[in-house]
């Protein structure tokens, strides 16, 4: 079964700052990955997601992420925070083809 | 395009009572999936439909939940004799066809608080 491990449940960086949030991921198969962004009491909302075209992706509001199949990484980063990008972030894989697979989500806070 | 669309957003019940949420997929979209979020935790698939055909069943989903999907449009999701450890957010997406490339488009939840 595929898989994904975010380390960091919460990650705090200063405004303008260098994000950067850890996705691996356990795949039997080349994987499908994504990343979605989720707002308080809101549902989720696609970044971006490699489907085994180009290894760097880029997706909205400036984010984007590397496919390292040597690292089983697919790591988000924005070189600027913007005190609108806190929010809860989670990586996700497609298992059997159909479903997507979460990891647990890192909580983004940008200090000002 | 009106996204995928989710009712009631908040749903607070008794224990033991029976709560139905509905979500409304984009029009073109055949595949429909429910998830289930708590607190702290990424959402988790409990079902998914094809058009009106229910091709997957999480072990999550104990026989007190069901899942139905009529003419293969809008979606229902029943809980019954609801307990407490059923408080969570249920989040409710759904894409075209089963390739990747195409994404899955989640609506806004419903989040249900069993007292």
């Amino acid at each position: 079964a595929q898989s994904v491990t975010q380390l960091g449940s919460h990650v705090s960086v200063s405004e303008g700052a260098l994000v950067l949030l850890r996705c691996n991921y356990s795949s039997s198969v080349p994987p499908y990955l994504f990343w979605y962004v989720q707002y308080p009491n809101q549902g989720l909302q696609l970044l971006l997601k490699y489907t085994s075209a180009a290894t760097l992706v880029k997706g909205i509001n400036g984010f984007e992420a590397e496919f390292k199949k040597s690292e089983t990484s697919f790591h988000l980063t924005k070189p600027s925070a913007h005190m609108s990008d806190a929010a809860e972030y989670f990586c996700a894989v497609i298992e059997g083809g159909n479903k997507l697979v979460f990891g647990a989500g890192t909580i983004l806070r940008v200090k000002s | 395009d009106t996204g995928v669309s989710q009712d009631p957003r908040h749903k607070i019940t008794k224990r033991g009572q029976n709560v139905t949420f509905r979500c409304d997929p984009i029009s073109e979209h055949n595949r429909l999936y429910w998830y289930r979020q708590t607190l702290g935790q990424g959402p988790e698939f409990l079902t998914y439909f094809q058009n009106e055909a229910q091709l997957e069943k999480s072990r999550l989903l104990s026989d007190r939940f069901s899942a139905e999907r009529p003419k293969g449009s809008f979606s229902t999701l029943e809980i019954q004799r609801t307990e407490q450890g059923d408080s969570a957010m249920y989040l409710c997406a759904s894409s075209y066809g089963q390739s990747p490339n195409y994404g899955y488009t989640f609506g806004s939840g419903t989040r249900l608080t069993v007292v």
